[in-house]
Order: C-alpha cells, then sequence, then structure tokens
C-alpha cells in the first residue's frame, strides 16, 4: 500500500535556527503533498499544499517565508521552518495522494515533532 | 465555510461495551468523508473512507454511517478494546476547491478502560 515517510520524527532546536523536515512518498510518486501542523490537543489545520515543480498554494494566515516548502521531485516534499521561535513548536504532518488511490485517499505521514527552546 | 466538529470531545467506557462517536459538518457539499485514529504524538491512521454516494463503510468492528443531508457521520465501534484507546477524527474533502484539501474536526480522545 502507499506508504509517506516523514524525517526527522522528532528535532530539537535552538531558537533563531532553521529546521528541515523531509517528507516522502516511498512507493508511489506524489505531484501534490500536503502540509498540515497540529498543535497540543488540538485538531490538523492545512499549512500549504506543495506542489512538483512549482511554487507551493499557502493558507491564509500562513508565512510563507517562513515555511519555505520544496517539493523538488515527484516523490520528495520539505518543510523548512526559518528562524524558528519558540511559538513554532508543534507536530508538523505532511500527506500525499497516491494517484493509483483515486483521487479522493490520502495518506498521511507519522509526523514530526518540532520543540524549539 | 466549511467547519466539522466531533462530539464529545472525550470519552471513557469500560471494556467491552459498543460505542458511537459523531461528526457534524457544515455543509453536505462534500467529495467524501474520512474516520482517522491518531494514537498520542503518532500520525494518522485512516480507518474509513465514505464516499459522498455511499452510506456507510464498515471494516472488522467499525461501521462508518453518513447522511449527507444532514452533515452528519457516525463511527459505530463494537465491543471496544484498549487497544481502541486513540484519538479519532474526521475529516471532509470539500467540492469546490481546487485541491485535495481535508479539512479536520477536532477529535474524540477515547479510552478503554480495561
Amino acid at each position: 500500500g502507499a506508504v509517506v515517510s516523514q524525517h526527522p520524527s522528532w528535532v530539537i532546536c535552538k531558537s533563531g535556527t532553521s529546521v528541515k523536515i523531509e517528507c516522502r512518498s516511498l512507493d508511489f510518486q506524489a505531484t501534490t503533498m500536503f502540509w498540515y501542523r497540529q498543535f497540543p490537543k488540538q485538531s490538523l489545520m492545512l499549512m500549504a499544499t506543495s506542489n512538483e515543480g512549482s511554487k507551493a498554494t499557502y493558507e491564509q494566515g500562513v508565512e510563507k517565508d517562513k515555511f519555505l516548502i520544496n517539493h523538488a521531485s515527484l516523490t520528495l516534499s520539505t518543510l523548512t521552518v526559518t528562524s524558528a521561535h519558540p511559538e513554532d513548536s508543534s507536530f508538523y504532518i505532511c500527506s500525499a495522494r497516491d494517484p493509483r488511490r483515486g483521487a479522493n485517499v490520502l495518506t498521511f505521514g507519522a509526523g514530526s515533532r518540532l520543540t524549539v527552546l | 465555510k466549511q467547519e466539522v466538529t466531533q462530539i464529545p470531545a472525550a470519552l471513557s467506557v469500560p471494556e467491552g461495551e459498543n460505542l458511537v462517536l459523531n461528526c457534524s459538518f457544515t455543509d453536505s457539499a462534500i467529495y467524501n468523508l474520512q474516520w482517522f485514529r491518531q494514537d498520542p504524538g503518532k500520525g494518522l491512521t485512516s480507518l474509513l473512507l465514505i464516499q459522498s454516494s455511499q452510506r456507510e463503510q464498515t471494516s472488522g468492528r467499525l461501521n462508518a454511517s453518513l447522511d449527507k443531508s444532514s452533515g452528519r457521520s457516525t463511527l459505530y465501534i463494537a465491543a471496544s478494546q484498549p487497544g481502541d484507546s486513540a484519538t479519532y477524527l474526521c475529516a471532509v474533502r470539500p467540492m469546490g476547491t481546487s485541491y485535495d484539501k481535508v479539512i479536520f474536526g477536532p477529535g474524540t480522545s477515547l479510552s478503554v478502560i480495561p
């Protein structure tokens, strides 16, 4: 079945540094991937849609210069949190659509927990 | 604007009980509704996907129903087990969007007591 892998699964960094999170589709090609963030005890909120070979589309209120998204290949999208601050600490999850399974099914990664000190 | 709510926010039941989780959405124009399970600190596991034309889906002890006209879905868990303890999220894919956007509810935290 479709598998989406995220790396790292958790990361701790100092305030002001940048952190990159990878989202890979392991056994299928994904022209579109989605990035979500989840604050403690809250639901997932869509941050942006990552499109292979083009610019990402950000949801309202999400700073594109803060959360850089690169979808350089059909199996990899990266989210870089630039100049991270403690308020960026969150759980980040990506998802991708496996075209073999139809337009309605999204496969989610296991998530990456970011803690900014 | 589509909004998704879930009731109850938390639920604690003894092992063996049957239980129902509720999900409501404000706009019936959806492609599908999906139920997920999330274990603490982990990602999402898809449980059941109901297309807008369907009324229900079943997988093992799980049964999900969809009443699109009233904007409701229920997830029925039969003979609950401690291993069912997790947060259950429902999510809808709205029509009229150009992306595969999914809008999540806040989740129901389930604890099954041995």
